[in-house]
């Protein structure tokens, strides 16, 4: 069964501080991971995916196949990084039937 | 472009009362998708279309149709409401295996 576990529902660091969101899944096969994020009062965005290999708004995430994680790292953490962050799987080609974790809410502190 | 659209923004519902919810995308997209996002569970895919004529159950379908009406439209109707369906519902569309795109939601409460 395809699983998606973030353990934190909640987050908090300081402004230029590093952060850590940890995702951990559970599928048999290569699935494509993703990290969502809402911004307050807006819609859900993708923010980035494993496969495009980019950092978005200075956030990367690396897949680990042997420990079954899609962590998302900063390395200075900004207030307006302060938001609810989703990594979700999808394992199934042509439509993407995508499975989410439970999401982390981060909050930056000034 | 207006993305994805839905509407109602928000509802509220007696249980036993039926509505449906509408969403529509503008960008030519293939697979269009409902979910629901309840506190501490995150997004669970209740029904999605992978392309126009075609529907299927995601993880939680009971209770809810759907009607891909064209390749904008993708209807979710709850025909009896229940208090465990109160509930904020995305839409959100897609070419296929690429970047999904949401709608703002709609906040569902059922009494």
């Amino acid at each position: 069964a395809q699983r998606v576990t973030q353990p934190e529902k909640l987050l908090s660091v300081f402004k230029g501080a590093p952060v850590e969101l940890k995702c951990n899944y559970s599928y048999s096969g290569s699935p494509e991971l993703f990290w969502y994020v809402q911004y307050s009062r807006q819609r859900l965005q993708l923010l980035l995916r494993h496969i495009s290999r980019e950092s978005i708004k200075g956030f990367t995430a690396d897949l680990n196949k042997g420990e079954t994680s899609f962590h998302l790292k900063k390395p200075f953490a900004q207030e307006e990084d302060s938001a609810m962050y989703y990594c979700a799987l999808s394992g199934l080609q042509g439509a993407q039937k995508l499975v989410f974790g439970q999401g982390t809410r981060l909050t930056i502190n000034p | 472009n207006a993305g994805v659209t839905q509407t109602p923004k928000f509802q509220v519902l007696k249980t036993g009362q039926s509505m449906t919810l509408q969403c529509a995308q503008d960008m030519n997209h293939n697979s269009m998708y409902w979910y629901r996002q309840d506190p501490g569970m995150g997004l669970r895919l209740i029904y999605y279309s992978a392309s126009e004529g075609t529907t299927d159950k995601g993880e939680v379908p009971n209770g809810y149709n759907v009607s891909r009406l064209n390749k904008r439209e993708f209807s979710l109707r709850l025909e009896s409401a229940a208090p465990s369906q109160t509930s904020v519902y995305f839409c959100a569309s897609g070419r296929g295996s690429d970047t999904q795109y949401f709608g703002p939601g709609t906040r569902l409460t059922v009494l």
